[in-house]
């Protein structure tokens, strides 16, 4: 069975840099896009981006683009979310998931990583 | 981007009761729409692809139809698990874009 487990809870302040982590297990974790999807507090969820693990080709919402850096390293089946100047904005709930293709939807998802950036 | 929008925000109901959930694309995506739903405290759960395809697990009182623009989400007969949030999700173009949500609730 797959199962996708991310890092644990972050607390950081305004303006420093943060890297979390979405380890996959079970088979096949290279074959298809992995994406990173937000969910503020209390609110709905939004996508991030996502990549291609055979080629690592990244693809972001405008809306993240150039804020977030998505990553990976296929050698130990872990996919990356990066900030390098976090907002307090960016407080929220982050989930790393798996399709297995085009129409298959979200079929995994991590427990999700609660980041809480604070002064 | 493909707006999604989804009604009602907000549904009350009951045990046992049939519940239909609407969500409506900006444009065409044919049948790239999936449906979630979520509960407080957990990470949320893939019910429909595809449209109508329900997944591996998921019971059967839950149906899934539509294409093009309109979407429904259908529950039968709502059980006492059954109240959480529900999301749908269009995967035919990026930026990938989700509905606003709509919160079921024990009435």
């Amino acid at each position: 069975e797959v199962q996708l487990v991310q890092s644990g809870a972050e607390v950081k302040k305004p303006g420093e840099s943060l890297r979390i982590s979405c380890q996959g297990s079970g088979n096949n974790f290279n074959s298809f896009y992995i994406s990173w999807v937000r969910q503020m507090p209390g609110k709905g969820l939004e996508w991030m981006g996502r990549i291609a693990p055979t080629d690592s080709y990244t693809n972001y919402s405008p809306s993240f683009q150039g804020h977030v850096t998505i990553s990976i390293d296929k050698s130990i089946s872990t996919a990356y979310l990066q900030w390098g100047s976090l907002k307090a904005s960016d407080t929220a709930m982050y989930y790393c998931v798996r399709q297995t293709d085009a129409e298959s939807g979200f079929i995994y998802w991590g427990q999700g990583t609660l980041v809480t950036v604070s002064s | 981007d493909i707006q999604m929008t989804q009604s009602p925000s907000s549904l009350s109901a009951s045990v046992g009761d049939r519940v239909t959930i609407t969500c409506r694309a900006s444009q065409s995506i044919s049948t790239y729409l999936n449906w979630y739903h979520q509960k407080p405290g957990k990470a949320p759960r893939l019910l429909v692809h595809a449209a109508s395809i329900l997944q591996s697990g998921v019971p059967s009182r839950f149906s899934g139809t539509g294409s093009g623009t309109d979407f429904t989400l259908t529950i039968s007969s709502l059980q006492p698990e059954d109240f959480a949030t529900y999301y749908c999700e269009q995967s035919y173009s990026t930026p990938v874009t989700f509905g606003q949500g709509t919160k079921l609730q024990i009435k």
